[in-house]
This record gives C-alpha cells, sequence and structure tokens, in this order.
C-alpha cells in the first residue's frame, strides 16, 4: 500500500510555542491530505482537509488561526500549532487520499503532542 | 444527523471468536472501513465493504447489509496481539469518513 511518513513522531513543547508537523506521501501524490485530533480513550476527529495550492476546509470549533496548514505540494502538508497550550496535547494524525474515489485512507504515523 | 455506534470495549479469550458490531447512519453511502489501532499508533486498514456480504481475509473478516446499516467485524483465532482498538468509518456521499468512536477490545489468556 502506500506509504504516509508523518515527522515528528512525538514532541514536548513550552507553553506559548509553535509546533510544526509534517506529513508526507511518499510514493504517491496525494491531491488531499485530512488531518485529525485524537484525545485519550476517544476516535479520530477530523480538523481539517486539505487540498495542494489551495487554502484548507477547516472543522466546525477548528481555530484556523491557531492550527496552520499548508498543503504546498503534491507530497507534502504541514500543520502548524501556533502558540501551544496545554490543552492542545493530543495525538495528531495526517492521511492521505488517492483520488477522488478512495477505497483506503493512507495514514500517517501519528505526531504526540505534549505541551508544558 | 450522521452517526457511527460501536460498542466501547469488548473482552475475548485467546483463541475464541468475536464480532465487533457496528451501525451507521450516513448521508449516502460509499462503503465501510474497518481499522485497527494499537495504543498511541495511527490507524491501520483492515477491511473495506461497499457491497453487501461478507469479506473474509485471513482471521479477520468483514459483513456488511447496506439495507440495516450495519456492518461487523469477526476476529478468528484470536491472539494476545490483537489487543486494540477497532474503528468503523462509513464513507458518505462527499467521500468523507466518518468515525465511530472505536471498540476497545482486550483479550486474555
Amino acid at each position: 500500500g502506500a506509504v504516509v511518513s508523518q515527522h515528528p513522531s512525538w514532541v514536548i513543547c513550552k507553553s506559548g510555542t509553535s509546533v510544526k508537523i509534517e506529513c508526507r506521501s511518499l510514493d504517491f501524490q496525494a491531491t488531499t491530505m485530512f488531518w485529525y485530533r485524537q484525545f485519550p480513550k476517544q476516535s479520530l476527529m477530523l480538523m481539517a482537509t486539505s487540498n495542494e495550492g489551495s487554502k484548507a476546509t477547516y472543522e466546525q470549533g477548528v481555530e484556523k488561526d491557531k492550527f496552520l496548514i499548508n498543503h504546498a505540494s503534491l507530497t507534502l502538508s504541514t500543520l502548524t500549532v501556533t502558540s501551544a497550550h496545554p490543552e492542545d496535547s493530543s495525538f495528531y494524525i495526517c492521511s492521505a487520499r488517492v483520488g477522488e474515489e478512495w477505497t483506503e485512507a493512507f495514514f500517517g504515523q501519528g505526531t504526540r503532542l505534549t505541551v508544558v | 444527523g450522521q452517526n457511527i455506534d460501536q460498542p466501547t470495549e469488548m473482552t475475548a479469550t485467546e483463541g475464541a471468536i468475536v464480532q465487533i458490531n457496528c451501525t451507521y447512519q450516513t448521508s449516502g453511502f460509499n462503503g465501510l472501513f474497518w481499522y485497527q489501532q494499537h495504543a498511541g499508533e495511527a490507524p491501520t486498514f483492515l477491511s473495506y465493504n461497499v457491497l453487501d456480504g461478507l469479506e473474509e481475509k485471513g482471521r479477520f473478516s468483514s459483513f456488511l447489509s447496506r439495507s440495516k446499516g450495519y456492518s461487523y467485524l469477526l476476529l478468528k483465532e484470536l491472539q494476545m496481539k490483537d489487543s486494540a482498538s477497532y474503528l468503523c468509518a462509513a464513507l458518505d456521499s462527499n467521500y468523507q469518513l466518518i468515525w465511530g468512536a472505536g471498540t476497545k477490545l482486550i483479550i486474555k489468556p
């Protein structure tokens, strides 16, 4: 199957700083990438849908100025958590879609963010 | 609204069989996925059903009934490594994934 690489796997940062998470499709071109957040014992919560070369579409309740998404190329999307706070501590996962009618979502390894 | 329901937690014995149920209500339907997620890791794909019936893949099988909005994941010959959360997700008419909260499966020796 297709490979999606997410980096870093885990990060600890101080409150008020910004953290960038990268999501790369290694062997395919991802026209659409998705960013999820998962709190302990809960399911994936879609934060935003990112299309290459255009602005991301954010889900209701997700602050677009706080969670900056850049999808500059067909193989790379980044999520920047700006001015992070302890409540932003979570597991962030990206996934990529191959084509418009897809039968599988390919996930990155996830990033465990801890804000202290 | 759109909704996915699955049990929160199930317990089974090593070597046994377990069935994890999922019911869904979505705006349109383009298929149903099952993913396995171990703690602290990203989900991994198990199965995709878009037509009614049973799809078998080794020890894992997945069933779909579109008329009933129902699916199940069947795990046979359970192994300790099968202890994980199992996520059910339906693809709606806009090809957006609607996720269930996941079923935590605990395997006991």
